[in-house]
């Protein structure tokens, strides 16, 4: 079965920078493309990042175009977040999810959780 | 700019059926959208795709009682004989070029 496993996360500076991890098993990796998705606490759903099947083509949202950076292992069936320049604002929990076909996400994992204070 | 819009509430008794609505900005009726459902400290769940015709894919193991419809730029998402695990957030999420996006959330109480 579709497993979507995330690590990486904790408690870190305004400023400093974190990388997450997502481990993903019980599917063809190489054919899909993946997101990330992250929820404030209290909060909806906010997408983030995605990036294709292949690594050629990534889409960042607005708030954290220019700070975080999305790389992909089909070697490893890996996925990363690097997040730089980490903000108060960007704490959350970050969900690892495949991009399924017809243009929704239809896998997710259980989260990571990423807190940024002082 | 494509908005998916939710109502923030909905309840319903248990046993009984309700049907929760996601609306598509126009010009945007044609979107296929993905309901999830997100239960208490838990991760979001994949429920089904609706797509514009009304006709809907489910994941694996979602039980019969969900079932999806579609009215112009409007995507329901019908829950009947509502069980107390039933009780959760609800999602719906669509991408366009460049953008994932997601509706605000339902919060779906089981009286």
């Amino acid at each position: 079965q579709v497993q979507l496993v995330e690590s990486g996360g904790g408690v870190v500076q305004p400023g400093r920078s974190l990388r997450l991890s997502c481990a993903a098993s019980g599917f063809r990796f190489s054919n899909y493309g993946m997101h990330w998705v992250r929820q404030a606490p209290g909060k909806g759903l906010e997408w983030v990042a995605v990036i294709w099947y292949d690594g050629s083509i990534k889409y960042y949202a607005d708030s954290v175009q220019g700070r975080f950076i999305l790389s992909r292992d089909n070697s490893k069936n890996m996925v990363y977040l690097q997040m730089n320049s980490l903000r108060v604002e960007d704490t959350a929990v970050y969900y690892c999810a495949r991009y399924g076909v017809g243009s929704v996400i239809d896998y997710w994992g259980q989260g990571t959780l990423v807190i940024v204070s002082p | 700019q494509l908005v998916l819009t939710q109502s923030p509430s909905a309840s319903a008794s248990l046993g009984a059926s309700v049907k929760l609505t996601c609306t598509l900005t126009s010009g945007h009726s044609s979107y296929v959208i993905a309901w999830l459902q997100q239960q208490p400290e838990m991760g979001p769940r994949y429920l089904m795709k609706v797509n514009s015709d009304g006709s809907h894919s489910k994941g694996d193991g979602i039980p019969d009682r969900f079932s999806g419809s579609s009215s112009g730029a409007e995507r329901y998402l019908t829950i009947s004989s509502l069980q107390s695990e039933d009780e959760a957030d609800y999602y719906c999420q669509t991408w366009v070029t460049g953008m994932g996006v997601f509706g605000g959330g339902t919060k779906l109480t089981v009286l």
